[in-house]
């Protein structure tokens, strides 16, 4: 029972350059977020996906796109990597409350990609 | 100022100690708390979540809130070294509604002494 599953684990680049980080669950969960951590800063979140096709900014979106490609998987693009990115990435996904309609349960977190821009 | 407070620590208890990890927060609204505990190199897990005021016991850990003082508590009884770990503090106004965001504590690092 994987859970949340992200890739990769570490990466570094140099400024400028882009990626894409992977994020898929297999809880069959309709929301899916992502968040960065930073020391001292606590987890702030990215983007969002309240459900398949639906995306929304969360409070540090700059620099920052997002792909929900289906309800398994949700994507992170960094098109043009700066050094104030660099950090931990952590995706999570949860479910809704039944018969509460873009509701959400308590969140279930993959084990983060550690990202390093130079 | 920021919405949730959490002393960073770290906090070194030794084994069998009670230990007293608290968050306060300044938005009336969040209604539901939770604890997450963080291992080195690993995701949050969930560890507890509660709603309103009042207590919730499972096992050794229990968790309490205080709506009219804005403040939460976790308490973990007879602590393992097992238990070392960063415990993070977690609310939200609701769960009704998915612009509703979950707020984080920035973290309590937990060291428990053999």
């Amino acid at each position: 029972n994987a859970g949340v599953t992200q890739t990769p684990k570490f990466q570094v680049l140099k400024t400028g350059q882009s990626m894409t980080l992977q994020c898929a669950q297999d809880m069959n969960h309709n929301s899916m977020y992502w968040y960065r951590q930073d020391p001292g800063m606590g987890l702030r979140l990215i983007y969002y996906s309240a459900s398949e096709g639906t995306t929304d900014k969360g409070e540090v979106p700059n620099g920052y796109n997002v792909s929900r490609l289906n309800k398994r998987e949700f994507s992170l693009r960094l098109e043009s990597a700066a050094p104030s990115q660099t950090s931990v990435y952590f995706c999570a996904s949860s479910s809704q409350v039944s018969g509460f309609p873009g509701s959400n349960q308590p969140q279930h977190f993959g084990d983060g990609t550690r990202l390093s821009i130079l | 100022q920021k919405e949730v407070e959490q002393d960073p620590g770290p906090l070194s208890v030794p084994e069998g100690a009670i230990v007293s990890l608290n968050c306060t927060y300044s938005n009336s609204a969040f209604q539901y708390f939770m604890w997450y505990r963080q291992y080195s190199r690993k995701g949050p897990e969930l560890l507890m979540y509660t709603y309103s005021s009042g207590n919730k016991e499972d096992g050794r850990f229990t968790a309490q809130v205080d709506k009219s003082s804005k403040y939460i508590s976790l308490f973990i009884r007879d602590s393992q070294p097992s238990d070392s770990a960063t415990y993070l503090c977690a609310m939200s106004a609701a769960w009704y509604s998915s612009a509703s965001k979950i707020i984080f504590g920035s973290g309590t690092r937990l060291s428990i002494r053999p």
